[in-house]
């Protein structure tokens, strides 16, 4: 059974830089037609997704976040990470990772769901 | 402000059925499969249907979901106590500014 797990620090300060790493257990981070990807909750608010990884290394990201954020793998350690930059308080959330199952109709529609998800992890920006 | 639409509440007692909707664009739902989920209390979410209207293995069939044109529902027959959670519509924006979105979630309450 597919398991995700976050993990990194809990505190960050304002500025630096927030750093998390999402293991994979159970199954190959090199699975074909599955993305993996990063998603956020600021406390009591909504989700607002991150960006995504494929395990070659190809990444899309949410614009509004592309300029702090980097995604990369590793898949000898089947894992997959996180790095945004130049964190205020509006960073502060409980982040997660999930894995993304992404297929492309012929017509060139979407049918993506995030089947899989970790725990989550909460992350806090204060000095 | 999320890119798709969802009322912020619903409620409704055990044992009835309740609806939640879910409202985009051509850029997104319009022309992109939904998917739906569910978040109880102090959990990470949970995917309840995807590609519109299937449901994973183990998700009970009073769970559905449907799509028309540019909105999409989540619909739930049966309702029990342990339904009551936060749901979010989700599905791929394909806008300049491309990527998954969410809606802002519904918390339904079982009276």
């Amino acid at each position: 059974q597919l398991q995700l797990q976050e993990s990194g620090p809990g505190l960050v300060k304002p500025s630096e830089t927030l750093s998390l790493t999402c293991t994979v257990s159970g199954g190959s981070i090199s699975m074909a037609t599955y993305y993996w990807g990063w998603i956020r909750q600021p406390p009591g608010k909504g989700l607002e997704w991150i960006g995504s990884i494929y395990y070659s290394g190809s990444t899309y990201y949410n614009p509004s976040l592309k300029s702090r954020v980097t995604i990369s793998v590793d898949t000898s350690k089947n894992q997959f990470s996180l790095k945004l930059s130049s964190v205020t308080a509006a960073d502060t959330a409980v982040y997660y990772c999930a894995r993304l199952r992404q297929t492309l109709t012929p017509a060139g529609d979407h049918a993506d769901a995030f089947d899989i998800w970790g725990q989550g992890t909460m992350v806090t920006v204060s000095s | 402000q999320s890119v798709l639409t969802q009322p912020p509440s619903v409620s409704a007692a055990p044992g009835q059925k309740v609806t939640i909707s879910c409202s985009g664009s051509s850029s997104n739902i319009g022309n992109n499969y939904v998917s739906w989920y569910q978040q109880l209390p102090g959990t990470a979410p949970k995917l309840l249907i995807y590609e519109n209207n299937n449901r994973p293995s183990g998700i009970p069939d009073r769970f559905s979901g449907s799509k028309s044109g540019t909105s999409a529902t989540l619909g739930i027959t049966g309702l029990q106590t342990g339904d009551e959670a936060d749901y979010y519509c989700g599905t791929w924006d394909s806008s300049l500014s491309a990527g998954e979105v969410f809606g802002g979630g519904t918390k339904l309450t079982v009276l």
